[in-house]
C-alpha cells in the first residue's frame, strides 16, 4: 500500500462547477499537508498548505485536513478554465522527506 | 525574486551517453532536492542536500546516478551511462527549511529523453 493515495482521474468539469480533490494517507506521523498545482510542462507550484486538522481558505480554494480519517481535501468554487491542471497532494512529518500523491488531472471546459 | 534554475530544458541523447542535469536553487535556500517525475511512479525523491552535504541519496535508483553541490548556489545531477528507462522529467527544488515543515519550490524541470 502506497504512503498516499490519489485518484489519477482525469476529472472534467464544467466552468463554474464545484470541484472536490482527496487523498487519503497512512502514515499518522504527518502533520504536514499541502496541495501543488502542475500545469503542463511546468514545476508543480504549491497551492495551499496546512499544518495539522482543519480548514483554510484562500480565495476560491479550501483545503481541508481530517487527520482522524487520514482524508484530506482541497475545493475549488467557481471553477475557470485556467484551474486545468495536475493536482498533487503532499505531507510531511517535519522533516525533509515530503511524500506526494500521484497526481489527479483536472479539465475545466469552458 | 528568481526561482529555481534548471538547465537543459530539454535534452534527447542516445544510450550510454553521459547526461548532466544544472540547478540554481532560491537564494537562501539552504535545503535542495532532485526530483524525477514519471507517469508510472509519478514525483518521486531522488536525493536531499542540506548546507550543500547529501543528507539522503536512498532514492538514487542506481550507481550511474550521481549528484554534487560544490556550492550553494549550484547543483549537479549525472547519469552516467544513460539508458531509455531513464527517460523522465527531473526536478531540482529548493526549501528554506524553515522547521514548518518543508515548503518545497520547484524548477520547471529538464526534460529527459535517452534513444
Amino acid at each position: 500500500q502506497k504512503e498516499v493515495e490519489q485518484d489519477p482521474g482525469p476529472l472534467s468539469v464544467p466552468e463554474g462547477a464545484i470541484v472536490s480533490l482527496n487523498c487519503t494517507y497512512s502514515n499518522s506521523a504527518f502533520q504536514y499537508f499541502m496541495w501543488y498545482r502542475q500545469y503542463s510542462r511546468k514545476g508543480p507550484e504549491l497551492l495551499m498548505y496546512t499544518y495539522s486538522s482543519g480548514n483554510k481558505e484562500d480565495g476560491r480554494f479550501t483545503a481541508q485536513v481530517d487527520k482522524s480519517s487520514k482524508y484530506i481535501s482541497l475545493f475549488i468554487r467557481d471553477s475557470q478554465p485556467s484551474d486545468s491542471a495536475t493536482y498533487l497532494c503532499a505531507m510531511s512529518s517535519g522533516g525533509f522527506k515530503t511524500i506526494f500523491g500521484a497526481g489527479t488531472r483536472l479539465f475545466v471546459k469552458a | 525574486d528568481a526561482g529555481v534554475i534548471q538547465s537543459p530544458r530539454h535534452e534527447v541523447t542516445e544510450m550510454g551517453q553521459e547526461v548532466t542535469l544544472r540547478c540554481k536553487p532560491i537564494s537562501g535556500h539552504n535545503s535542495l532536492f532532485w526530483y524525477r517525475q514519471t507517469m508510472m511512479r509519478g514525483l518521486e525523491l531522488l536525493i536531499y542536500f542540506n548546507n550543500n552535504v547529501p543528507i539522503d541519496d536512498s532514492g538514487m535508483p542506481e550507481d550511474r546516478f550521481s549528484a554534487k553541490m560544490p556550492n550553494a548556489s549550484f547543483s549537479t545531477l549525472k547519469i552516467q551511462p544513460s539508458e531509455p528507462r531513464d527517460s523522465a522529467v527531473y526536478f531540482c527544488a529548493s526549501s528554506p527549511m524553515t522547521g514548518l515543515g518543508n515548503t518545497i519550490y520547484f524548477g520547471e524541470g529538464s526534460w529527459l529523453t535517452v534513444v
